[in-house]
C-alpha cells in the first residue's frame, strides 16, 4: 500500500473561493507531481518538484500554484476557483529517475459551482 | 521519456489472453519499459517493468524483443475487472529529472 495521501477526497466549492489541495507522502521521495484528469480523458501533468524549494510547471497550463517547503508535503493552491477548474487532481511521488515507479494518491475530485 | 505509440483502444472477451503492444523506436541504452494500469477515478498503478527479454509477475508478463524497439504487455485470461487504461512509459530508472508524463494509453474493455 502506497504511503501517499490526498485530502480532501471530494470538494464542492463556489466560484471565486481560494482552495488548497493537500498531498503528503511518507516515503521520503524527492520527486512529486500533480496531474489533472477529466473523466475518460488523458492524464495531464500540471506541476512537479525535484525536491525542497524546487517547483516546475508541467505540460498543461494551469492557473494553480504549488509549493515544496518540506520533502513530504506538496500542496496545490487555486487562488480563485472557477467552474473550468472542475476536474480530478492526482498527486504522485517517486524516487529519482525519469521512469522510476510512481505512487499515486487517491485523488481529489473538485467541483466548482 | 522516449516517445511511445500504443493502440487507443482494445476489446476482449473474458477468459482471453490480451496482448498490448507499445512501440518505442527511440529507446536509449539506459531506458527501461514500464507499464501502468488505471481504473476509473483512481490514479495509475505500476504493473510491471523490464529492460530486455521477458519479465513476469503475478499480474502480467512483459515481452521485449532483442532490438527493444517495442514491447508487449500480456494479460493472461482477463476478467471484467481488468477493464482499465494501460500506459506504456520508457525512460531511465536511476537518474534523470525529466518528469513523468503519461500519454493517452490503451483503453481495454473486457466483455462478458
Amino acid at each position: 500500500e502506497a504511503d501517499i495521501y490526498q485530502t480532501p477526497r471530494y470538494l464542492v466549492i463556489g466560484t471565486g473561493k481560494k482552495i488548497t489541495l493537500e498531498c503528503s507522502q511518507t516515503m521520503g521521495h524527492d520527486k512529486m507531481y500533480w496531474y489533472q484528469q477529466d473523466p475518460g480523458m488523458e492524464l495531464h501533468l500540471i506541476h512537479y518538484s525535484y525536491g525542497v524549494n524546487s517547483t516546475e510547471k508541467g505540460d498543461l497550463s494551469s492557473e494553480s500554484t504549488v509549493s515544496r517547503i518540506r520533502t513530504e508535503h506538496f500542496p496545490l493552491t487555486l487562488e480563485s476557483a472557477r467552474p473550468s477548474h472542475t476536474s480530478q487532481y492526482l498527486c504522485a511521488s517517486s524516487e529519482p529517475g525519469t521512469n522510476t515507479e510512481a505512487f499515486f494518491g487517491q485523488g481529489t475530485r473538485l467541483t466548482v459551482v | 521519456l522516449a516517445k511511445t505509440t500504443q493502440p487507443i483502444s482494445m476489446d476482449s472477451y473474458e477468459g482471453q489472453e490480451v496482448n498490448i503492444t507499445c512501440s518505442h523506436n527511440n529507446i536509449a541504452t539506459n531506458d527501461y519499459i514500464t507499464w501502468y494500469q488505471q481504473f476509473p477515478s483512481q490514479g495509475p498503478r505500476f504493473i510491471i517493468q523490464g529492460y530486455k527479454t521477458k519479465v513476469t509477475n503475478e499480474v502480467a508478463s512483459l515481452f521485449i524483443p532483442a532490438d527493444r524497439k517495442s514491447s508487449t504487455l500480456s494479460l493472461p485470461r482477463v476478467s471484467l475487472s481488468d477493464t482499465a487504461v494501460y500506459y506504456c512509459l520508457v525512460g531511465t530508472v536511476s537518474s534523470g529529472n525529466t518528469p513523468l508524463v503519461f500519454g493517452k494509453g490503451t483503453r481495454l474493455s473486457v466483455i462478458a
